[in-house]
């Protein structure tokens, strides 16, 4: 019964680092995305991919890199971490396509990610 | 651009209450509207709704769309200090899932 897996659940950063954030899902799941949410901002849309291979950038992109190997994985890379991106970051998936009934999306259980 | 609105941002109640809350939108490709509680961590499903003005209900929850007029509301009878939370709206079209700022519920005894 695992879902949506994320990994760590907690990073303290310095500025300039750069780190992955990983994110697994057992369900088959084509569709997987990322979010941050800060206070008063709700969740904001940073990339997403629709499979293997396909991604896309979302409402933030910037300073984030994704890629798409496997359908089980999608993993969030800061390429140098800034205080802006302090946040908390979660991974979602949903299955995908024009026969998919099911628009509802499994959310991991979030990363809170500090830059100092 | 795509856009969620919630209102209200914040909302304080007593227990016993009922409260409403609101979710309108402008979303390209509509799908799907989505209620979600989020208390200390990961947001966690309520109701999805695909058709106007068929409500669904969870006990003391229940939420109703409008496709016509954009909106969905929320409502929570007879409210218990475990309903304090954000609630967030988000509209789910064919390639993300929009969200609104969320309403924050608090419940005092």
């Amino acid at each position: 019964n695992a879902g949506v897996t994320q990994t760590p659940k907690f990073q303290v950063l310095k500025t300039g680092q750069s780190m992955t954030l990983q994110c697994a899902q057992d369900m088959n799941h084509e569709y997987m995305s990322w979010y941050r949410q800060d206070p008063g901002m709700g969740l904001r849309l940073i990339h997403y991919s629709v499979g293997a291979g396909i991604t896309d950038q979302g409402e933030v992109p910037n300073g984030y890199n994704v890629s798409r190997s496997t359908t089980e994985d999608f993993p969030l890379r800061l390429l140098s971490a800034a205080p802006s991106q302090t946040s908390v970051y979660f991974c979602a998936s949903r299955s995908w396509g024009e026969g998919s009934r099911n628009y509802g999306y499994t959310f991991g259980s979030g990363t809170r990610l500090t830059v100092v | 651009e795509d856009k969620v609105v919630q209102s209200p941002l914040s909302l304080v109640v007593h227990e016993g209450d009922t409260v409403t809350l609101n979710c309108s939108y402008e979303v390209t490709n509509f799908r799907s509207l989505l209620w979600y509680k989020q208390e200390k961590k990961a947001p966690t499903f309520l109701f999805m709704l695909t058709s106007s003005g068929i409500e669904k209900k969870s006990g003391r929850l229940s939420s109703i769309l409008d496709k016509k007029e954009l909106f969905s509301i929320l409502n929570i009878t007879a409210t218990q200090t475990g309903d304090s939370a954000v609630y967030l709206c988000a509209v789910g079209n064919t390639d993300k899932l929009i969200f609104g700022t969320g309403t924050r519920l608090q419940v005092f005894p």
